[in-house]
């Protein structure tokens, strides 16, 4: 068990660049969730997927952003078209959830890419 | 909407004391979950300790405890015999019963050790 897996760990890139980061989860887990951290705040929910079913989105995540998970096990989020205001560190999350309700859902984290957007 | 607040942006312990973090929040909710992370400087974000709000009982885990005060929307850690490997960020976060893991965190507070 590697843990959940994150690349690139940092990422600068110019406004109007097209970006995409990757997360990799733990292999038997179901659930893949992103959230988003600026600087000096917690975590914010983005979206999350059930095996390749992506059944929530943050209405944070504008047209902009787009989220796969094409096989139900590695994802990817990707930012078209970067603003400024896009810098923050992306997180990746998973969990093996066993019920609807997700009652002693456990979710283990990456460490994040951080995007800086010039 | 819920809101997760956490007042202390730093405190600060010496090893070996204990060292208390606030946080309060506020739902409509009666059933619902309440989690203390830890974000050291590796940035992966480590799940300290969890409540369920349906039980009295508070959460313990080794040096890690919590006082849950339901009416009040009150939830502390405290942390004992604390140890250099404390030092860290942490965060108070929220999820309603019946959802997924959508977590609603508080600012965080910084937690320096010193000798």
């Amino acid at each position: 068990d590697t843990g959940v897996s994150q690349d690139p760990r940092h990422k600068i890139t110019k406004r109007g660049q097209n970006v995409t980061f990757r997360c990799d989860p733990i292999s038997e887990h179901n659930r893949l969730y992103w959230y988003r951290q600026t600087l000096g705040q917690g975590p914010e929910f983005l979206t999350y997927f059930q095996n390749e079913a992506q059944l929530e989105k943050s209405r944070l995540l504008s047209d902009r952003f787009s989220a796969e998970r094409p096989k139900g096990s590695f994802s990817t989020l990707e930012i078209q078209r970067t603003e400024q205001g896009d810098s923050a560190m992306y997180l990746c999350a998973s969990s093996l959830s066993l019920g609807a309700g997700g009652g002693n859902e456990k979710l283990f984290f990456g460490s994040g890419t951080q995007l800086s957007v010039l | 909407a819920q809101t997760v607040t956490q007042s202390q942006p730093e405190m600060s312990v010496q090893e070996a004391e204990t060292v208390t973090l606030s946080c309060t929040y506020d739902t409509s909710e009666s059933d619902y979950y309440l989690f203390w992370y830890k974000q050291p400087p590796s940035r992966q974000m480590i799940l300290v300790i969890r409540q369920e709000a349906y039980k009295q009982q508070n959460a313990t885990e080794n040096r890690f405890s919590v006082n849950f005060q339901k009416a009040a929307k009150s939830f502390s850690l405290k942390i004992s015999d604390s140890q250099l490997g404390d030092a860290a960020m942490y965060f108070c976060a929220y999820r309603k019963t019946g959802t997924a893991s959508k977590l609603t965190f508080g600012t965080g507070t910084r937690l320096q050790v010193t000798l």
